[in-house]
């Protein structure tokens, strides 16, 4: 199970940490990523980390402002937003990836449910 | 980052075949890499429905079927449902700027 929190209301400029606790499989055997859908949109990639947080990667419009980490002996997987703008408003995933590399091309293999981010003033 | 193209929606009446299309590029599914698709209701976690460009996951019908081909791939829904409505999305992997996932834009399937 992926179970995301950390969402909610914020303001424009202001920061965000959002988390996703993992359960019923072997964390650190696992690449993760997050994915949001802004609404009345598709699927957005947001960022990946490899199984020892020792590899990341991020949407090219996203870097430098989103951070996203791990901690396997906690089963967490964490996404640090900073300096939001209305258009990071959206629901955010974070999915299970295919392995401990998340260059493999692998699917998102098991998602969570999402937690909402809304950016207002 | 949507570097997957996908119609908008495709429609079929119940009993009947739809397929909807993912293209892409030489940095993704040119580059050989494997397409996935998902099925996605409002409100629920996506599902994975296809790996691997052709496999079903544990659990989902035969009436699901996928392949890939040069820059492009596609879903097959045969015999149409009331509740396969819903988004789907190919994914793939692009390997401009480092590498990233990337998703299609995203197709509504609605059943008539």
């Amino acid at each position: 199970e992926l179970v995301e929190s950390g969402g909610g209301l914020v303001q424009p400029g202001r920061s965000l940490r959002l988390s996703c606790a993992a359960s019923g499989f072997s964390f650190e055997d696992y690449a993760m990523h997050w994915v949001r859908q802004a609404p009345g949109k598709g699927l957005e990639f947001v960022s990946s980390i490899n199984w020892n947080g020792g590899d990341t990667d991020y949407a090219d419009s996203l870097k430098g402002r989103f951070t996203i980490s791990r901690d396997n002996a906690k089963n967490s997987l964490y996404l640090q937003m900073n300096s939001l703008r209305p258009e990071d408003m959206a629901l955010y995933y974070c999915g299970k990836g295919w392995g401990i590399d998340s260059h493999n091309g692998g699917p998102i293999d098991f998602w969570g449910r999402g937690t909402l981010v809304t950016v207002s003033s | 980052q949507s570097v997957l193209t996908q119609p908008p929606s495709v429609s079929g009446a119940p009993g009947q075949r739809v397929t909807i299309s993912c293209t892409g590029s030489s940095s993704n599914i040119g580059a050989g890499y494997d397409v996935h698709w998902y099925q996605h209701l409002p409100g629920t976690a996506p599902r994975l429905l296809i790996f691997g460009n052709s496999n079903r996951p544990s659990g989902v019908p035969d009436r699901f079927s996928a392949s890939r081909s040069d820059t492009s791939a596609s879903l097959a829904i045969t015999g149409l449902q009331a509740e396969d409505e819903a988004h789907y999305y190919c994914q793939s992997y692009d390997n401009r700027l480092g590498g990233f996932v990337v998703f299609g834009t995203g197709t509504e399937v609605i059943v008539l």
